[in-house]
Protein backbone atom coordinates (compact mmCIF):
# COMPACT_ATOMS: atom_id res chain seq x y z
CA UNK A 1 0.00 0.00 0.00
CA UNK A 2 0.88 3.82 0.35
CA UNK A 3 3.26 4.66 2.57
CA UNK A 4 3.54 8.75 3.30
CA UNK A 5 6.43 10.20 5.25
CA UNK A 6 6.32 13.81 6.39
CA UNK A 7 8.90 16.12 8.04
CA UNK A 8 9.44 17.71 10.23
CA UNK A 9 7.77 16.33 13.25
CA UNK A 10 7.19 19.86 14.62
CA UNK A 11 8.18 23.24 13.55
CA UNK A 12 8.32 26.39 15.45
CA UNK A 13 8.20 29.77 13.60
CA UNK A 14 7.73 33.27 14.39
CA UNK A 15 4.68 35.18 13.16
CA UNK A 16 5.35 36.88 10.02
CA UNK A 17 7.72 34.20 8.79
CA UNK A 18 7.10 31.38 6.52
CA UNK A 19 6.41 27.77 7.41
CA UNK A 20 7.13 25.20 4.81
CA UNK A 21 5.87 21.07 5.36
CA UNK A 22 7.24 18.34 2.95
CA UNK A 23 6.06 14.87 2.42
CA UNK A 24 7.22 12.44 0.47
CA UNK A 25 5.04 9.12 -0.92
CA UNK A 26 5.79 5.57 -2.28
CA UNK A 27 2.94 4.26 -4.86
CA UNK A 28 3.61 6.31 -8.36
CA UNK A 29 0.37 5.40 -9.00
CA UNK A 30 -1.17 8.07 -6.43
CA UNK A 31 -2.85 11.11 -8.02
CA UNK A 32 -4.15 13.04 -5.08
CA UNK A 33 -2.69 14.77 -2.15
CA UNK A 34 -5.05 16.91 -0.10
CA UNK A 35 -3.41 18.63 2.84
CA UNK A 36 -5.70 18.82 6.65
CA UNK A 37 -5.05 21.12 9.50
CA UNK A 38 -6.55 19.70 12.59
CA UNK A 39 -6.52 22.27 16.00
CA UNK A 40 -6.96 20.41 19.18
CA UNK A 41 -9.65 18.64 19.56
CA UNK A 42 -11.54 19.31 16.26
CA UNK A 43 -12.13 17.15 13.24
CA UNK A 44 -9.38 17.48 10.24
CA UNK A 45 -10.14 20.07 7.97
CA UNK A 46 -9.19 20.21 4.25
CA UNK A 47 -7.11 23.52 3.62
CA UNK A 48 -5.86 23.13 0.11
CA UNK A 49 -5.36 19.61 -2.02
CA UNK A 50 -3.23 18.77 -5.74
CA UNK A 51 -3.90 16.90 -8.37
CA UNK A 52 -0.97 14.57 -10.32
CA UNK A 53 -1.67 16.85 -13.37
CA UNK A 54 -0.85 19.74 -11.59
CA UNK A 55 2.35 21.34 -10.53
CA UNK A 56 1.38 23.98 -8.02
CA UNK A 57 -1.38 26.11 -6.45
CA UNK A 58 -1.97 28.53 -4.46
CA UNK A 59 -4.43 29.50 -2.43
CA UNK A 60 -3.86 33.54 -0.64
CA UNK A 61 -0.93 32.73 2.12
CA UNK A 62 -1.27 28.76 0.95
CA UNK A 63 0.59 26.90 -1.65
CA UNK A 64 1.25 23.40 -1.98
CA UNK A 65 4.27 22.10 -4.41
CA UNK A 66 4.30 18.57 -6.45
CA UNK A 67 7.23 16.90 -7.95
CA UNK A 68 6.01 13.86 -9.74
CA UNK A 69 9.28 12.22 -10.82
CA UNK A 70 10.80 12.39 -7.20
CA UNK A 71 6.91 11.71 -5.65
CA UNK A 72 7.58 14.28 -2.80
CA UNK A 73 4.64 17.16 -2.11
CA UNK A 74 5.27 20.49 -0.60
CA UNK A 75 3.07 22.83 1.68
CA UNK A 76 3.78 26.42 1.97
CA UNK A 77 2.47 29.33 4.57
CA UNK A 78 3.88 32.62 4.16
CA UNK A 79 2.92 35.34 6.36
CA UNK A 80 1.88 32.82 9.43
CA UNK A 81 -0.09 34.32 12.18
CA UNK A 82 -0.56 32.63 15.51
CA UNK A 83 -4.02 30.86 14.44
CA UNK A 84 -2.36 28.77 11.95
CA UNK A 85 -0.71 26.93 15.18
CA UNK A 86 -2.16 23.55 14.49
CA UNK A 87 -1.30 19.78 13.64
CA UNK A 88 -0.89 19.55 9.68
CA UNK A 89 -1.54 16.55 7.77
CA UNK A 90 -0.33 15.48 4.28
CA UNK A 91 -2.22 12.41 2.72
CA UNK A 92 -1.83 10.84 -0.72
CA UNK A 93 -4.55 8.60 -2.23
CA UNK A 94 -4.15 4.70 -1.72
CA UNK A 95 -4.28 2.36 -4.72
CA UNK A 96 -8.48 1.77 -3.69
CA UNK A 97 -8.83 5.05 -5.40
CA UNK A 98 -10.05 7.09 -2.69
CA UNK A 99 -9.25 6.22 0.60
CA UNK A 100 -6.48 8.66 2.59
CA UNK A 101 -3.02 7.54 3.48
CA UNK A 102 -2.35 10.26 5.97
CA UNK A 103 1.66 11.65 6.92
CA UNK A 104 2.58 11.22 10.50
CA UNK A 105 1.33 15.17 11.01
CA UNK A 106 3.69 18.30 11.44
CA UNK A 107 3.16 20.43 14.91
CA UNK A 108 3.19 23.69 13.85
CA UNK A 109 3.43 26.47 16.16
CA UNK A 110 3.79 30.31 15.60
CA UNK A 111 4.64 32.37 18.44
CA UNK A 112 4.02 36.29 18.15
CA UNK B 1 -25.59 20.70 3.15
CA UNK B 2 -21.68 19.92 3.69
CA UNK B 3 -21.54 18.44 7.24
CA UNK B 4 -20.66 14.60 8.37
CA UNK B 5 -22.75 14.72 11.33
CA UNK B 6 -21.47 12.26 13.91
CA UNK B 7 -23.48 10.95 17.47
CA UNK B 8 -22.57 10.70 19.98
CA UNK B 9 -19.28 13.40 20.96
CA UNK B 10 -18.57 12.00 23.89
CA UNK B 11 -18.82 8.08 24.92
CA UNK B 12 -17.81 6.39 28.05
CA UNK B 13 -18.23 2.55 28.31
CA UNK B 14 -17.59 -0.57 29.83
CA UNK B 15 -15.69 -3.31 28.44
CA UNK B 16 -18.76 -5.36 29.18
CA UNK B 17 -20.94 -3.27 27.15
CA UNK B 18 -22.56 -2.86 23.43
CA UNK B 19 -22.91 0.64 21.92
CA UNK B 20 -22.64 1.75 18.58
CA UNK B 21 -21.37 5.27 16.84
CA UNK B 22 -23.53 6.59 14.02
CA UNK B 23 -22.59 9.12 11.29
CA UNK B 24 -24.85 10.81 8.38
CA UNK B 25 -24.35 13.12 5.69
CA UNK B 26 -26.09 14.52 3.25
CA UNK B 27 -24.28 15.35 0.29
CA UNK B 28 -24.70 12.63 -2.39
CA UNK B 29 -21.02 10.81 -1.36
CA UNK B 30 -21.58 7.26 -2.03
CA UNK B 31 -17.88 6.68 -0.21
CA UNK B 32 -18.02 6.48 3.64
CA UNK B 33 -15.21 6.21 6.06
CA UNK B 34 -14.18 4.85 9.55
CA UNK B 35 -10.79 6.56 10.97
CA UNK B 36 -9.91 5.82 14.43
CA UNK B 37 -7.07 8.51 15.96
CA UNK B 38 -4.75 8.64 19.26
CA UNK B 39 -3.66 11.35 20.98
CA UNK B 40 -0.72 13.05 18.67
CA UNK B 41 -0.98 10.70 15.37
CA UNK B 42 -2.35 11.08 12.14
CA UNK B 43 -6.06 8.95 11.40
CA UNK B 44 -5.72 5.49 10.89
CA UNK B 45 -8.54 4.08 8.39
CA UNK B 46 -10.70 1.22 9.65
CA UNK B 47 -13.15 0.44 6.89
CA UNK B 48 -13.99 2.05 3.71
CA UNK B 49 -17.67 1.78 2.28
CA UNK B 50 -18.39 2.13 -1.51
CA UNK B 51 -22.42 2.03 -2.42
CA UNK B 52 -23.22 0.86 0.69
CA UNK B 53 -20.76 -2.42 0.43
CA UNK B 54 -18.27 -2.86 2.81
CA UNK B 55 -14.63 -2.16 0.37
CA UNK B 56 -11.74 -2.39 2.58
CA UNK B 57 -11.45 -3.52 6.01
CA UNK B 58 -7.99 -2.57 7.40
CA UNK B 59 -7.67 -5.51 9.57
CA UNK B 60 -9.69 -4.06 12.47
CA UNK B 61 -10.62 -6.56 15.20
CA UNK B 62 -14.03 -8.03 15.01
CA UNK B 63 -15.24 -6.17 18.39
CA UNK B 64 -15.65 -3.28 15.50
CA UNK B 65 -18.31 -4.02 13.47
CA UNK B 66 -19.16 -1.80 10.43
CA UNK B 67 -22.88 -1.65 9.24
CA UNK B 68 -23.99 0.90 6.18
CA UNK B 69 -28.01 0.91 6.35
CA UNK B 70 -28.09 3.18 3.29
CA UNK B 71 -26.19 5.78 1.20
CA UNK B 72 -26.53 8.39 4.26
CA UNK B 73 -25.65 6.44 6.98
CA UNK B 74 -22.88 4.73 8.47
CA UNK B 75 -22.55 2.85 11.38
CA UNK B 76 -20.05 1.12 14.09
CA UNK B 77 -20.80 -1.04 16.19
CA UNK B 78 -18.53 -1.58 19.61
CA UNK B 79 -18.63 -4.74 21.47
CA UNK B 80 -16.24 -5.96 23.77
CA UNK B 81 -14.07 -3.78 23.80
CA UNK B 82 -10.57 -2.87 25.55
CA UNK B 83 -8.93 0.12 27.32
CA UNK B 84 -6.55 0.77 24.33
CA UNK B 85 -9.61 1.19 22.56
CA UNK B 86 -10.02 4.81 23.64
CA UNK B 87 -9.45 7.24 20.86
CA UNK B 88 -11.32 9.45 18.63
CA UNK B 89 -13.31 8.14 15.91
CA UNK B 90 -13.82 9.73 12.82
CA UNK B 91 -16.12 9.27 9.93
CA UNK B 92 -15.78 10.63 6.66
CA UNK B 93 -17.43 10.75 3.16
CA UNK B 94 -16.54 11.20 -0.45
CA UNK B 95 -16.93 11.26 -3.71
CA UNK B 96 -16.76 8.27 -6.16
CA UNK B 97 -17.54 8.98 -9.27
CA UNK B 98 -14.80 11.20 -11.33
CA UNK B 99 -11.44 10.26 -9.03
CA UNK B 100 -10.21 11.04 -6.07
CA UNK B 101 -12.15 13.81 -3.95
CA UNK B 102 -11.90 15.98 -0.54
CA UNK B 103 -13.12 13.79 2.19
CA UNK B 104 -15.42 15.74 4.50
CA UNK B 105 -14.51 14.91 8.50
CA UNK B 106 -17.13 14.68 11.29
CA UNK B 107 -16.37 16.28 14.09
CA UNK B 108 -15.47 12.83 15.77
CA UNK B 109 -16.74 10.45 18.80
CA UNK B 110 -14.09 10.33 21.56
CA UNK B 111 -14.57 6.95 23.00
CA UNK B 112 -13.16 6.04 26.62
CA UNK B 113 -13.29 2.59 27.52
CA UNK B 114 -13.30 1.73 31.06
Amino acid sequence: GENVEQHPSTLSVQEGDSAVIKCTYSDSASNYFPWYKQELGKRPQLIIDIRSNVGEKKDQRIAVTLNKTAKHFSLHITETQPEDSAVYFCAAISNSGYALNFGKGTSLLVTP
Amino acid sequence: DTEVTQTPKHLVMGMTNKKSLKCEQHMGHRAMYWYKQKAKKPPELMFVYSYEKLSINESVPSRFSPECPNSSLLNLHLHALQPEDSALYLCASSQVEGGAAEAFFGQGTRLTVV
